[in-house]
């Protein structure tokens, strides 16, 4: 069973400094991995989908990286705003479903 | 265009009773998904339909809930004799391909309470 691990849980960062986001995923047999947005009490907003043949995906201020073979990608957001606090969710795609973590719920001080 | 829309937004129930919540996906959109999301978690696959049929039902977490597509469109997801445990914000969102690399795009949710 796919296994998605997102560190850290929390995060506060004071505006303007850049966010790094982590995800790890236990089986590497995947079709792509999304990152989305959910701000409280919302669905899901897609931010990013990165096939698994790529290595990036790019966004305005956010990135997001794909290591396939050791399971893990990272999404960055430069120079960060208040409107970016939200939960960050990491999506894995196979057998049939989105296999999620847990999130990276961040708060951005002004 | 619409994105994905579900019915009822809120939904309270007693312990016991029986629920239905709907979902309309994007128009010509052949995939369609459920997921329930607890408190503080990602949300957990429940079921998926390719068209009318549902291709992979693994996900439900017992033979209380069950799931129709009948048209190939408009999905309702059906829940019996309702537990608290239950209580969660079930999720749906659809695809245009039958392929799980496909974008799949979700809509607002259906908060569920079980008192």
């Amino acid at each position: 069973k796919q296994e998605v691990t997102q560190i850290p849980a929390a995060l506060s960062v004071p505006e303007g400094e850049n966010l790094v986001l982590n995800c790890s995923f236990t089986d590497s047999a995947i079709y792509n991995l999304q990152w989305f947005r959910q701000d409280p009490g919302k669905g899901l907003t897609s931010l990013l989908l990165i096939q698994s043949s790529q290595r990036e995906q790019t966004s305005g201020r956010l990135n997001a990286s794909l290591d396939k073979s050791s399971g893990r990608s990272t999404l960055y957001i430069a120079a960060s705003q208040p409107g970016d606090s939200a939960t960050y969710l990491c999506a894995v795609s196979g057998n049939n479903r989105l296999a999620f973590g847990k999130g990276n719920q961040v708060v951005v001080i002004p | 265009g619409a994105g994905v829309s579900q019915t009822p937004s809120n939904k309270v129930t007693e312990k016991g009773k029986y629920v239905e919540l709907r979902c309309d996906p994007i128009s010509g959109h052949t995939a369609l998904y459920w997921y329930r999301q607890s408190l503080g978690q990602g949300p957990e696959f429940l079921i998926y339909f390719q068209g009318t049929g549902a291709a992979d039902d693994s996900g439900l977490p017992n033979d209380r809930f069950f799931a129709v597509r009948p048209e190939g469109s408009v999905s309702t997801l059906k829940i019996q004799r309702t537990e608290r445990g239950d209580s969660a914000v079930y999720l749906c969102a659809s695809s245009l391909g039958s392929g799980v690399e496909e974008t799949q795009y979700f809509g607002p949710g259906t908060r569920l309470l079980v008192l």
